[in-house]
């Protein structure tokens, strides 16, 4: 099975701009998880969609926000970029929903300049 | 809220040796999962092992085994027969329904 796969890999915005980052889970996956990763606060949990629908939220502010289409792709979606957003955005699939593993894709960097 | 703890943010082993990274975790949950997660300095995260809290015996994956000590909330992972590609960072990870926590993470250096 392909592994899950993120587009895209880097990217480069500016402050005050959005992007949209993209998540394909494992085929047979239906949840989807996403997290930033920095050097300061580590690894930290965002948001979960379960068959289209949020079904878990970390704390981060409205400007993260994200959605999952009927083929269990996921798309996230960061508003107003500030300086640190930039991080390394990691999404991952299970074939069910939390508590159970998670599959990481490689990530997308994302730099706010 | 449920929190992950590794007091180690760096261990080095020999080559062929064994080495244990410590975790502990808190939380009220009855129901819940764990799991060590290996990021090589390429960056994918590697699922290496799960343990349901539910199950008294311990996970083994190959030379990857757990000491979960459920009443302690501890989770270690013990390392058998160290290899260079077992260097990496490695995470210890907390699930229930609703959240997912990481620990800060252990860098694992092996050394030739």
């Amino acid at each position: 099975k392909a592994g899950v796969t993120q587009t895209p890999r880097y990217l480069i915005k500016t402050r005050g701009q959005q992007v949209t980052l993209s998540c394909s889970p494992i085929s047979g996956h239906r949840s989807v998880s996403w997290y930033q990763q920095t050097p300061g606060q580590g690894l930290q949990f965002l948001f979960e969609y379960f068959s289209e629908t949020q079904r878990n939220k970390g704390n981060f502010p409205g400007r993260f926000s994200g959605r999952q289409f009927s083929n269990s792709r996921s798309e996230m979606n960061v508003s107003t970029l500030e300086l640190g957003d930039s991080a390394l955005y990691l999404c991952a699939s299970s074939r069910d929903s939390l508590p159970y593993e998670q599959y990481f894709g490689p990530g997308t960097r994302l730099t706010v300049t | 809220a449920q929190t992950v703890t590794q007091s180690q943010p760096e261990m080095s082993v020999q080559e062929a040796e064994t080495v244990t990274l410590s975790c502990t975790y808190d939380t009220s949950e009855s129901d819940y999962y764990l799991f060590w997660y290996k990021q090589p300095p390429s960056r994918q995260m590697i699922l290496v092992i799960r343990q349901e809290a539910y199950k008294q015996q311990n996970a083994t994956e190959n030379r990857f085994s757990v000491n979960f000590q459920k009443a302690a909330k501890s989770f270690s992972l013990k390392i058998s027969d160290s290899q260079l590609g077992d260097a990496a960072m490695y995470f210890c990870a907390y699930s229930d329904n609703n959240d997912m926590r990481f620990g800060a993470g252990t860098r694992l250096t092996v050394k030739p």
